[in-house]
């Protein structure tokens, strides 16, 4: 367990529909990231918050959104939902913005379905 | 496109048996780390390695890194079956926003499955 928790764990929602996920990152990391994972391949970088700001992003068209909280929980939004959005959301929580080496900790992932 | 290209893409051993899965990547990086997934859960960090290191161990593991052939291997050595699950190499860059403010990317690999009989 890394301190990570994501929910919900599963979901299944419809075409065109939208979604939030979340995430409380592990205690005293102040930087999250959201990654999708399709069925049999690798993450794939959304986009990071830290300080509850968008600073780093992947190539995800803009109904890809998010927030950050003050207490750096974060939230991933997904609207007009499509197919090809059905996978894995993991998000992962580090200290500190980019350029260290601090680790960072995965939570266990929401499994999204659209139908 | 994906930075990481891991091989072989599935590997199945006996218990006490070494297994060796290779990463190649195409841009300089920051630092490589390896990953471990069973069943579709979370990513659980096994070991990272600077850009400027070229070997590192964790209990088991055994990581390296060659900058000049831009690769990496990651080396189990007696697997046991509780280490069956799929590996995945990261190579982390470090980027400035528009803003100036910078931030870490990580870009993962497809992944080796790999499969430890009893």
């Amino acid at each position: 367990e890394t301190g990570v928790t994501q929910s919900p764990t599963h979901l299944i929602k419809t075409r065109g529909q939208q979604v939030t996920l979340r995430c409380s990152s592990q205690s005293g990391h102040n930087t999250v990231s959201w990654y999708q994972q399709a069925l049999g391949q690798g993450p794939q970088f959304i986009f990071q918050y830290y300080r509850e700001e968008e600073n780093g992003r992947g190539n995800f068209p803009p109904r890809f959104s998010g927030l950050q909280f003050p207490n750096y929980s974060s939230e991933l939004n997904v609207n007009a939902l499509e197919l090809d959005d059905s996978a894995l959301y993991l998000c992962a929580s580090r200290l500190g913005q980019g350029g260290s080496y601090n680790e960072q900790f995965f939570g266990p992932g929401t499994r999204l379905t659209v139908l | 496109s994906q930075q990481g290209e891991e091989d072989p893409q599935a590997l199945s051993i006996q218990e006490g048996e070494n297994a060796t899965m290779n990463c190649s990547y195409k841009t300089s990086i920051n630092n490589l780390q390896w990953y471990r997934q069973n069943s579709g859960r979370g990513l659980v960090h096994l070991i990272l390695i600077r850009s400027n290191e070229r070997e590192k161990h964790s209990g088991r593991l055994r990581v390296t890194l060659d900058t000049s052939k831009k690769s990496s291997s990651l080396l189990i050595t007696a697997s046991r079956a509780a280490d069956t699950a799929s590996y995945f190499c990261a190579t982390e860059i470090w980027s400035k926003n528009a803003g100036g403010t910078s931030y870490g990317k990580l870009t993962f690999g497809q992944g080796t499955i790999l499969t430890v009989h009893p």
